[in-house]
C-alpha cells in the first residue's frame, strides 16, 4: 500500500499563474519531505526538501508547505515558466536514507 | 562530470531470458539503489546497498537480484524475466544520510532503461 499519495495525475496551468501541487502521506513517522522533477527522457532530479520541524521552505520560485496534522505537503511554483512542464514526485523518509515516492503529477504550463 | 549511467537504454527481450542492467556513478557514493516506475505507481524500490558486498531488498524485490562488488558498479540482474517486469527502471546514488539536520541526501538518477518482456 502506498504511504505517499499524489491525487491528481495532472495539473495544467497559465504561464505566469501559480501551479500547486498537492501530497498526502500515511506515515506519522515520514521525518523528510522531497519534491523530484522528471522531464521526458531523463532521470528524476531533486528540486526542493523540507524537515518535519519546519512547516514552509523556500526556494526561489519553489516553496514547500507542510501540514504534520494533516499528513499534507504542497508544492507551490510561482510563476509558472513553460520549462516546469515535468512530472513532479514526493517522496518522504522515515529519519533514513530510504524514500517512498508518490505516483506523480504530470504538470504542464500553458503559454 | 558528475553522473550515474545506465545500459542499455532500451530493452526487448523474451520470457525467461536471464539478462542484466548495469549502474555505474562516479561520485564515490556510498548509498545505491533501484527503482522501477510504473503507471499510477510512481518510482518502487527494488534493491538498495549503503556499501560493497551490503545489499538489502527495497518494496518490490522479487524477480530481481543485486550485487555490489564495487563500489561504483550496481547492476541489475533478472534470472528468468517476465512480462509483469516490463517497466522503466532507475538506479540512484546518493552520500546516504545526511544527517538530522540535512536529511537523507540528495540522490541522483540515471537517465532510465526502458524494458520491455514480451
Amino acid at each position: 500500500d502506498q504511504q505517499v499519495k499524489q491525487n491528481s495525475p495532472s495539473l495544467s496551468v497559465q504561464e505566469g499563474r501559480i501551479s500547486i501541487l498537492n501530497c498526502d502521506y500515511t506515515n506519522s513517522m515520514f521525518d523528510y519531505f522531497l519534491w523530484y522533477k522528471k522531464y521526458p527522457a531523463e532521470g528524476p532530479t531533486f528540486l526542493i526538501s523540507i524537515s518535519s520541524i519546519k512547516d514552509k521552505n523556500e526556494d526561489g520560485r519553489f516553496t514547500v508547505f507542510l501540514n504534520k496534522s494533516a499528513k499534507h505537503l504542497s508544492l507551490h511554483i510561482v510563476p509558472s515558466q513553460p520549462g516546469d512542464s515535468a512530472v513532479y514526485f514526493c517522496a518522504a523518509s522515515v529519519n533514513d536514507y530510504k524514500l517512498s515516492f508518490g505516483a506523480g503529477t504530470t504538470v504542464t504550463v500553458r503559454a | 562530470e558528475a553522473q550515474v549511467t545506465q545500459n542499455p537504454r532500451y530493452l526487448i527481450t523474451v520470457t525467461g531470458k536471464k539478462l542484466t542492467v548495469t549502474c555505474s556513478q562516479n561520485m564515490n557514493h556510498e548509498y545505491m539503489s533501484w527503482y522501477r516506475q510504473d503507471p499510477g505507481l510512481g518510482l518502487r524500490q527494488i534493491y538498495y546497498s549503503m556499501n560493497v558486498e551490503v545489499t538489502d531488498k527495497g518494496d518490490v524485490p522479487e524477480g530481481y537480484k543485486v550485487s555490489r562488488k564495487e563500489k561504483r558498479n550496481f547492476p541489475l540482474i533478472l534470472e528468468s524475466p517476465s512480462p509483469n517486469q516490463t517497466s522503466l527502471y532507475f538506479c540512484a546514488s546518493s552520500l546516504g544520510w545526511g544527517g538530522l539536520v540535512r536529511g537523507p541526501d540528495t540522490q541522483y538518477f540515471g537517465p532510465g532503461t526502458r524494458l520491455t518482456v514480451l
